[in-house]
């Protein structure tokens, strides 16, 4: 079964650090790109950050470019986002989603992690 | 490349034909995908490259356009079909989603 399970979540206070994880089976992830959408309690999807399938290609949303971190290790078949400097506004689920082979869409999605950074 | 979405939200019965309208604010071809969500649940993909059937999903689902005006309809509404609905551009990063459409019970 394809599956990605994410995993890190947590409480964190304004400032603080954390990293999440993505644990992908059921296909073969060094051939495809891996993403992080996040979506705030009650609102709507946020794109956060892409990698390439080798890692050659990272973009990440404005408004975490600086503060996060998105990579990959192929041969755990793990995708990562390191989260620096994180504010309320970074409260949300986060889910991990495959890139489409084509990319040209998300097609499998984790259950999601949610993150809540408080004081 | 921003995306909006009309209406955001609506209500039908079931059987209703359903139609979702996604703008965007300039031209992306055909790379724009659907997706449904639930309460708590992950997003799901409907649709890519605009009209394309992700396997699996009923043919009650359908998703025509180009450029910058794109529909998804909902043939025959059914009870499952209850649920949030995003439109996402992959024409260029960032690949930004539109606000959400919910449809709900009448």
């Amino acid at each position: 079964e394809v599956q990605l399970v994410e995993s890190g979540g947590g409480l964190v206070k304004p400032g603080g650090s954390l990293r999440l994880s993505c644990a992908a089976s059921g296909f073969t992830f060094s051939s495809y790109s891996m993403n992080w959408v996040r979506q705030a309690p009650g609102k709507g999807l946020e794109w956060v950050s892409s990698i390439s399938s080798s890692s050659s290609y990272i973009y990440y949303a404005d408004s975490v470019k600086g503060r996060f971190t998105i990579s990959r290790d192929n041969a755990k078949n793990s995708l990562y986002l390191q989260m620096n400097s994180l504010r309320a506004e970074d409260t949300a689920v986060y889910y991990c989603a495959r890139g489409a082979r084509g990319d040209d869409a998300f097609d499998i999605w984790g259950q999601g992690t949610m993150v809540t950074v408080s004081s | 490349i921003q995306l909006t979405q009309s209406p955001s939200s609506l209500s039908a019965s079931v059987g209703d034909r359903v139609t979702i309208t996604c703008r965007a604010s300039q031209g992306i071809s055909s790379y724009l995908a659907w997706y449904q969500q639930k309460p708590g649940k992950a997003p799901k993909l409907l649709i890519y490259a605009a009209s394309t059937l992700q396997s699996g999903v009923p043919s009650r689902f359908s998703g025509s356009g180009s450029g910058t005006d794109f529909t998804l309809t909902i043939s025959s509404l059914q009870p499952e079909d209850f649920a949030t609905y995003y439109c996402q551009q992959l024409n260029s990063y960032p690949p930004t989603f539109g606000q959400g459409t919910k449809v709900e019970i009448k």
